[in-house]
């Protein structure tokens, strides 16, 4: 009963690199989404889908993109690595789609540090 | 637009306290509220829900009732435990909208 799966669990970057933060729900579940967490400022939605083909942007969606090929995997990648995405990174699942509801899944995070 | 407003902690509160974690919203419609808690090095996790205004979510011994007249879901548990310390967050349905969180320690 995985749940919400998300890898890896700690990355360095440095400025300027790209890379992946993978996510993947076990639920079949049709929304998901990424959230950044930082103190002081809570979580904050940078993009989210509400099924495979399907993205949108979210509060701060600047210098990361997403796809969702499939209704499992919804991965986030940044392009260019700035310190300001230095965070922690929050996946999330839901059964509804319009999240009147149902509540949110998390995965357990990613903590991104950019040198 | 819609928004959460969180009561600012860090809340430190000895054990066998009561606590109050308030929480006021802004929305359009009729919102579901929901509290969430996340312990330390986890992601978050549901604590409780209500749908409707004048539910009452509980879970754990922690309550929280849909105040629509005063916008409220103000957080509440008789007696807190150490295994309670965590981060709190109050959220709205949609595009769920969380408040800053308010961390609770609590010692023995």
């Amino acid at each position: 009963n995985a749940g919400v799966t998300q890898t890896p669990k700690f990355q360095v970057l440095k400025t300027g690199q790209s890379m992946t933060l993978q996510c993947a729900q076990d639920m079949n579940h049709e929304y998901m989404s990424w959230y950044r967490q930082d103190p002081g400022m809570g979580l904050r939605l940078i993009h989210y889908s509400v099924g495979a083909g399907i993205t949108d942007q979210g509060e701060v969606p600047n210098g990361y993109n997403v796809s969702r090929s499939t209704t499992e995997d919804f991965p986030l990648r940044l392009l260019s690595a700035a310190p300001s995405q230095t965070s922690v990174y929050f996946c999330a699942s839901s059964y509804d789609k319009v999240l009147k509801n149902s509540p949110l899944h998390f995965g357990n995070g990613t903590r991104l540090t950019v040198t | 637009g819609d928004s959460v407003t969180q009561m600012e902690g860090p809340v430190t509160l000895s054990e066998e306290a009561f606590l109050t974690i308030n929480c006021t919203y802004t929305a359009t419609g009729y919102p579901s509220l929901f509290w969430y808690v996340q312990y330390p090095g986890e992601g978050l996790q549901l604590l409780l829900k209500a749908t409707k205004a004048d539910d009452k979510g509980s879970n754990k011994g922690f309550e929280a009732t849909y105040r629509k007249e005063t916008t409220s879901f103000h957080l509440e548990k008789g007696s807190v435990q150490v295994s309670d310390s965590a981060v709190y967050f109050c959220a709205l349905s949609g595009q769920f909208y969380f408040g800053t969180g308010t961390s609770l320690t609590v010692i023995p």
